[in-house]
C-alpha cells in the first residue's frame, strides 16, 4: 500500500520561498502510469491543483502559479518537492501530495492516493 | 477561480436521493474523463468515482457518475449520515494544460 506524507520546515514568512517535500513509501515513484502532484486548499476553500511531475523529470504547472513554482523530484531518495517562491498570505493554505494514475489509452487519469496534508503559514 | 462550477450545497434525509452538478466547457469535460473526490471533515479527499462512472473497489454501489457533453453528475442514493462531506469534481483543462477542481458542494444529511 503506497503511502505518501508530506514534510516541511514550517511557517514562512512573506517574500520568502515555502518549501516541501513529500515522502513516497511502500512502492517506487518511479512506477510507470503514474504522476506526482502537489494540491492546496486554504482553509475554508476548495482545491487547488498547483502542478505536477513525472519520474522522467517532465512537469506540468498551474498557469495561474507557474512563474512562482518549481517541483522536482528525486528518484533515488523516492521523493518529490515543491517550491513557491515569493510567497504572500494568500499562500497560507493546507498542501497535499497526490499520486496520479494515468494511462492515455483509457483516459483515466485520477489521484488515487493523498498524503494526509500539512498547514503552511505564511505570515511576518 | 475555478473552471468547474459546482452548487454550493445540497442536502437531504437519510435515504434520499441527492445529485450534485458540475458544469465545465469543451476544454475540460467534453474532452476528458471526470472524476469525483469526497472529503470528510478534517481529512484529506479520496477518490470516489473515476473515468466519469467508474467506482474504485471498497466505494459503495449508492455512489454514481455519468457525463453529457460539457457537464457531468454525481448521484448518491440512499443517502447516509456518512455521506456528510465536500464532494469536488475534476478533470484535465486541455487549453490549461492542467488539472482543474470543481467549486466544490457540501452535502448535509438532515
Amino acid at each position: 500500500q503506497v503511502q505518501l506524507q508530506e514534510s516541511g520546515p514550517g511557517p514562512v514568512k512573506p517574500s520568502q520561498t515555502l518549501s516541501l517535500t513529500c515522502t513516497v513509501s511502500g512502492g517506487s515513484i518511479s512506477s510507470g502510469s503514474y504522476y506526482w502532484s502537489w494540491i492546496r486548499q486554504p482553509a475554508g476553500k476548495g482545491l487547488e491543483w498547483i502542478g505536477r511531475i513525472y519520474p522522467s523529470g517532465s512537469t506540468n504547472y498551474n498557469l495561474s502559479l507557474k512563474s512562482r513554482v518549481t517541483i522536482s523530484v528525486d528518484t533515488s531518495k523516492n521523493q518529490f518537492s515543491l517550491k513557491v517562491s515569493s510567497v504572500t498570505a494568500a499562500d497560507t493554505a493546507v498542501y497535499y501530495c497526490a499520486r496520479s494514475y494515468y494511462d492515455f489509452w483509457s483516459g483515466y487519469d485520477y489521484f488515487d492516493c493523498w498524503g494526509q496534508g500539512t498547514l503552511v503559514t505564511v505570515s511576518s | 477561480q475555478s473552471v468547474l462550477t459546482q452548487p454550493p450545497s445540497a442536502s437531504g434525509t437519510p435515504g434520499q436521493r441527492v445529485t450534485i452538478s458540475c458544469s465545465g466547457s469543451s476544454s475540460n469535460i467534453a474532452s476528458n474523463t471526470v472524476n469525483w473526490y469526497q472529503q470528510l471533515p478534517g481529512t484529506a479527499p479520496k477518490v470516489l468515482i473515476y473515468s466519469n462512472s467508474q467506482r474504485p473497489s471498497g466505494v459503495p454501489d449508492r455512489f454514481s457518475g455519468s457525463k453529457s457533453g460539457t457537464s457531468a453528475s454525481l448521484a448518491i442514493s440512499g443517502l447516509q449520515s456518512e455521506d456528510e462531506a465536500d464532494y469536488y469534481c475534476a478533470a484535465w483543462d486541455d487549453s490549461l494544460n492542467g488539472q482543474v477542481f470543481g467549486t466544490g458542494t457540501k452535502v448535509t444529511v438532515l
